[in-house]
């Protein structure tokens, strides 16, 4: 039963397209984040939604942008995609916000290669 | 200067061996201090989970936090090659289930 799941796994695209990444949680958590990691490892937050409002929205071009349609769902819309963008997305699920002492859970990852 | 500086690495230690892994941070207000195992191709998984200054202890692995000197660590006993990882540290202002400021992480690998 997996807690975070992520589609694609992987994506190959070219400059300039546009591309989505899909990712649901079944832990019935209420905040959903989108996390980028370069190739260095460095992981950074993009955005957080919680109960499908955005509550994070670190500063990332306004190509990027997130859609939660419920609060199982957290998406994320690339426009013309830069080679820059080339990283790895991971998406991850937290109870309510603040305070908690239980942790993100995180996806297994969506490896982005732009050409 | 980043938020959070850690340990470059890679570090290659042979089994058995006592590992210890640092950051430091400059922002004084963080009071939630972890530290995530990251294997090849997966997400990042909780390992171990502080609330300010202190010890933690859970199997072969230590945290300990030194909110004084802004250090983290996190020490590893009996290293066995199941532990090659990179370890990311991080730190929240108001929870581990709040807004994340990773360390860079240290990819770790031990030698049978």
């Amino acid at each position: 039963d997996t807690a975070v799941s992520q589609t694609p796994k992987y994506l190959v695209t070219q400059m300039g397209n546009d591309k989505s990444i899909k990712c649901e949680q079944n832990l019935g958590h209420d905040t959903m984040y989108w996390y980028k990691q370069d190739s260095k490892k460095f992981l950074k937050i993009m955005f957080s939604y919680n109960n499908k409002e955005l509550i994070i929205n670190e500063t990332v071009p306004n190509r990027f942008s997130p859609k939660s349609p419920d609060k199982a769902h957290l998406n994320l819309h690339i426009n013309s995609l830069e080679l820059g963008d080339s990283a790895v997305y991971f998406c991850a699920s937290s109870p309510p916000w603040g305070g908690g002492t239980d942790t993100q859970y995180f996806g297994p990852g969506t490896r982005l290669t732009v050409l | 200067q980043k938020e959070v500086e850690q340990d470059p690495g890679p570090l290659s230690v042979p089994e058995g061996a006592i590992v210890s892994l640092n950051c430091t941070y400059s922002n004084s207000a963080f009071q939630y201090f972890m530290w995530y195992r990251q294997y090849s191709r997966k997400g990042p998984e909780l390992l171990m989970y502080t609330y300010s200054s202190g010890n933690k202890e859970d199997g072969r692995f230590t945290a300990q936090v030194d909110k004084s000197s802004k250090y983290i660590s996190l020490f590893i006993r009996d290293s066995q090659p199941s532990d090659s990882a990179t370890y990311l540290c991080a730190m929240s202002l108001t929870g581990a289930n709040s807004k994340l400021t990773f360390g860079k992480g240290i990819t770790l690998s031990v030698r049978p």
